[in-house]
């Protein structure tokens, strides 16, 4: 059973809004990734993490930013939403090294109206 | 762009039967995984392999590694309706940020 948790599941907010998707785990893990995907489509890694205080952006431009004071949290941030974020959200997160499978969240269903 | 191309993009068996899905990438790697997705929720790790290996088994599952093709294949044998899923391959770069990139995935359709 994964112990990586996002919230909330659905969102629907309006345009201008600043929202902070939030994304825990439990497991102690090193690596954390975040993934942007429409609906039956590819996934898009957006930000990643290797460790506290150290983050990077992924291949797909993002206008969001992402922070990783502790091991286990690393949230999301939109300052200003508009329809174009409107997508599916998932966070995973893996131990350091090779053989180390990622574990991922449920995902976080993101509309702008 | 992203590593992980997989093709074909949709597949469509019937129960009994065997699926195989195949992958490309284009940098080096550590190791290349399979995950599988239902219905737009989170992935879930099936198997890996590690660049020095050239195949593995697990259960129904057999996936083979060729890093001088930069591809990789899964072949699920005697397929089964709850088989019905998306199947991403993912690649972890070699070096210290371990970059876990996703190709586009196969849409697997298995019929009772």
């Amino acid at each position: 059973e994964a112990d990586i948790y996002q919230t909330p599941r659905y969102l629907v907010i309006g345009t201008g809004k600043k929202i902070t998707l939030e994304c825990s785990q439990t497991m102690g893990h090193d690596k954390m990734y975040w993934y942007q995907q429409d609906p039956g489509m590819e996934l898009h890694l957006i930000h990643y993490s290797y460790g506290v205080n150290s983050t990077e952006k992924g291949d797909l431009s993002s206008e969001s930013t992402v922070s990783r004071i502790r091991t286990e949290h690393f949230p999301l941030t939109l300052e200003s939403a508009r329809p174009s974020h409107t997508s599916q959200y998932l966070c995973a997160s893996k131990k350091t090294g090779g053989k180390s499978e990622a574990f991922f969240g449920q995902g976080t269903r993101l509309t702008v109206v | 762009s992203q590593q992980g191309e997989e093709d074909p993009q949709a597949l469509s068996i019937q129960e009994g039967e065997n699926a195989t899905m195949n992958c490309s990438y284009k940098t080096s790697i550590n190791n290349l995984q399979w995950y599988r997705q239902n219905s737009g929720r989170g992935l879930v790790h099936l198997i890996l392999i590690r660049s020095n290996e050239r195949e593995k088994h697990s259960g129904r599952l057999r996936v083979t590694l060729d890093t001088s093709k930069k591809s990789s294949s899964l072949l699920i044998t005697a397929s089964r309706a709850a088989d019905t899923a998306s199947y991403f391959c993912a690649t972890v770069t070699q070096g210290g940020s371990e970059k876990l990139v996703f190709g586009k995935g196969t849409k697997l359709t298995v019929n009772p």
